[in-house]
């Protein structure tokens, strides 16, 4: 099977746009969950989709956005882009993320100057 | 709210020793808890995972082991290599489609 694909793989930004990224699962997998790592902090959780439905979500700002089609294909939004936002986003697909293997994809990294 | 700590955020071991991280979390409702491995512009990968009804996995040089009850539970490696040096992260989930990481462990294993 193909792996988990993110597109694209870097972004350059200014302060006040918005970006959006994408993430392919595994197929087969309809879960798709979306981190942010940064180097001092880990992998901080941003949301879970299922299915097209958000099932939970992490502690970010509602410039942070998502959404997952009927395919399973998702995406990540972030407006009003701020310096802190620099990071590596991952997404990682699962057939159920509560007690099985998360398939990582390669991430976005995002500069945001 | 959810919280997984991990130690210690960096390790140095020499090539032939063992390398142990320990987690704790908060959420009493985590029933899985996978370890990843990540290296250096790479993205995390499972090494290993262990379900709550189990205490302890083996896979040949890796080991996990958990204490429920203390809400504890720990990543053994023996006979460490250089190609053992990595980022290592913890993880718990089960509480509701949320998985919580540890925020990493930085091993070193000198050749």
């Amino acid at each position: 099977k193909a792996g988990v694909t993110q597109t694209p793989r870097y972004l350059i930004k200014t302060r006040g746009q918005q970006v959006t990224l994408s993430c392919s699962p595994i197929s087969g997998h309809r879960s798709v969950s979306w981190y942010q790592q940064t180097p001092g902090q880990g992998l901080q959780f941003l949301f879970e989709y299922f299915s097209e439905t958000q099932r939970n979500k992490g502690n970010f700002p509602g410039r942070f956005s998502g959404r997952q089609f009927s395919n399973s294909r998702s995406e990540m939004n972030v407006s009003t882009l701020e310096l802190g936002d620099s990071a590596l986003y991952l997404c990682a697909s699962s057939t159920d993320p509560r007690r099985e293997t998360q398939y990582f994809g390669p991430g976005t990294r995002l500069l945001v100057l | 709210g959810e919280n997984v700590e991990q130690h210690p955020s960096t390790l140095s071991v020499q090539e032939g020793d063992s390398a142990v991280i320990k987690c704790t979390y908060s959420d009493s409702a985590s029933n899985y808890f996978p370890w990843y491995k990540q290296e250096l512009g790479k993205r995390p990968q499972l090494i290993i995972d262990i379900r709550s009804n189990v205490g302890e996995k083996k896979d040949q040089r890796i080991a996990v082991t958990l204490n429920k009850t203390a809400k504890h539970f720990s990543l053994h490696i023996t006979e460490t290599q250089p190609e053992d040096s990595a980022v290592y992260f913890c993880a718990a989930s089960g509480g509701g489609f949320k998985t919580i990481f540890g925020a990493g462990t930085r091993l070193f294993v000198k050749a």
